[in-house]
């Protein structure tokens, strides 16, 4: 029962442009949505995070914005840059859940120059 | 403030073998939670100790088990292997001082191979 998807496997963007990466929730008990960078033969880095009372939180070139309504959150990067090729993985948390995150299955994003 | 590590970093072992995985948290968090990461089912969570004690347990056999010591390291435990068990193996240590919820920093993980 996946409860965190994200439908896109991969990602292609131009150097400069903006990488828009998005995930879906069935679960409205989520209320801590946590996005991370993962590069191979690594652990997942931790980027940032929102709380279900705001619907948007920035930092730097990434902004995460959150529809509880649709159950959709994305993260925006701008502007890209190679060195942001990863694999991003969205997560949720329920408070109840004591120290569970639910993943999504990840995006391969790919910035070339 | 240095992070998660976890050792060993690789390991090779045949089926029917245990193997036991180490994983020290970043310095004053005190929940430690492990993941399975496998192509097929991607991050599925194992368990999760605070304070010596498992809080949480996700849908794995009981062949996988773990512990917390007093310093908030833990270990995690797989008997009997099976090739299904090759995956990477993360930690993730968390603050955990309130009811709500704490960002979760994770290692480097354990590859393990079961041949």
């Amino acid at each position: 029962d996946q409860q965190v998807k994200q439908n896109s496997p991969s990602l292609s963007v131009q150097e400069g442009r903006i990488s828009i990466l998005n995930c879906d929730y069935t679960n409205s008990m989520f209320d801590y949505f946590l996005w991370y960078k993962k590069y191979p033969a690594e652990g997942p880095t931790f980027l940032i995070s929102i709380s279900s009372i705001k619907d948007k939180n920035e930092d730097g070139r990434f902004t995460v914005f959150l529809n509880k309504s649709a159950k959709h959150l994305s993260l925006h990067i701008v502007p890209s840059q190679p060195g942001d090729s990863a694999v991003y993985f969205c997560a949720a948390d329920r408070g109840s859940t004591l120290g569970r995150l639910y993943f999504g299955r990840g995006t391969q994003l790919t910035v070339w120059p | 403030k240095a992070g998660v590590t976890q050792t060993p970093r690789y390991l090779i072992k045949t089926r029917g073998q245990q193997v036991t995985l180490s994983c020290s948290p970043i310095s004053g968090h005190r929940s430690v939670s492990w993941y399975q990461q496998t192509p097929g089912q991607g991050l599925q969570f194992l368990f999760e100790y605070f304070s010596e004690t498992q809080r949480n347990k996700g849908n794995f056999p009981g062949r996988f088990s773990g512990r917390q010591f007093s310093n908030s390291r833990s270990e995690m435990n797989v008997s009997t292997l099976e090739l299904g068990d090759s995956a990477l193996y993360l930690c993730a240590s968390s603050l955990a001082t309130g009811p709500s919820t704490d960002t979760q920093y994770f290692g480097p993980g354990t590859r393990l191979t079961v041949l």
